[in-house]
């Protein structure tokens, strides 16, 4: 079965750069969520797409923005990148309607230097 | 918004022996809880969960038990190999609306053989 795919899987980048990760749902998924998980930490919620509109937010820092397309795909784009923002960042993807549980992908690994 | 409290962060057993995982959460409209394992390098993996309306569930070596008066909620995982060691995190989250995961804050389980 398809699952929820993340690219790239690892990514370099400079303090102040800016970055963009993409996020691929289970085929038919209405909902997307990303997660950053900081070494050691549990996944923080980020924010989250149903439906391609943004339906909830959580700490996700103004220098974060992200979208979902029409064809559902989701990216997170870091701009003013900081050494903090090293993390492994997480999209999940659910089918609100069916009340599935969140399936993860692999995950994109962020290292500022 | 939730909070969820997991204990302990570590947990270290002999393989064959039975580990037992501790979640509590603060909002009583909590009514799914999902347990997420999570290997190094990996996004979380579900491997079981509950709903409110179910007081506890079995597959094979792994249980999950719900208190809804308590509010807390545990895994159990009987004769432990070597791969079931992992971060083990449990999660809690609201069905039928927006479903945003707010996770524990994990437990690393290390089996000996």
């Amino acid at each position: 079965a398809a699952g929820v795919i993340q690219s790239p899987r690892h990514l370099i980048k400079e303090k102040r750069e800016t970055a963009t990760l993409k996020c691929y749902p289970i085929p038919r998924h209405d909902t997307v969520y990303w997660y950053q998980q900081g070494p050691g930490q549990d996944p923080q919620f980020l924010i989250s797409f149903y439906e391609k509109m943004q339906s909830d937010k959580g700490s996700i820092p103004d220098r974060f923005s992200a979208q979902q397309f029409s064809d559902y795909h989701s990216e997170l784009n870091m701009s003013s990148l900081e050494l903090g923002d090293s993390a492994l960042y997480f999209c999940a993807s659910s089918l609100r309607t069916g009340n599935t549980e969140a399936f993860f992908g692999q995950g994109t690994r962020l290292t500022v230097v | 918004g939730e909070n969820v409290e997991q204990h302990p962060s570590t947990l270290s057993v002999q393989e064959g022996d039975s580990a037992v995982i501790k979640c509590t959460y603060s909002d009583s409209a909590s009514n799914y809880f999902p347990w997420y394992k999570q290997e190094l390098g990996k996004g979380p993996q579900l491997i079981i969960d509950i709903r409110s309306n179910v007081g506890e569930k079995k597959d094979q070596r792994i249980a999950v038990t719900l208190n809804k008066t308590a509010k807390h909620f545990s895994l159990h995982i009987t004769e432990t190999q070597p791969e079931d060691s992992a971060v083990y995190f449990c999660a809690a989250s609201k069905e039928g609306g927006s479903y945003i995961p707010t996770f524990g804050r994990g437990t690393s389980l290390i089996v000996h053989p």
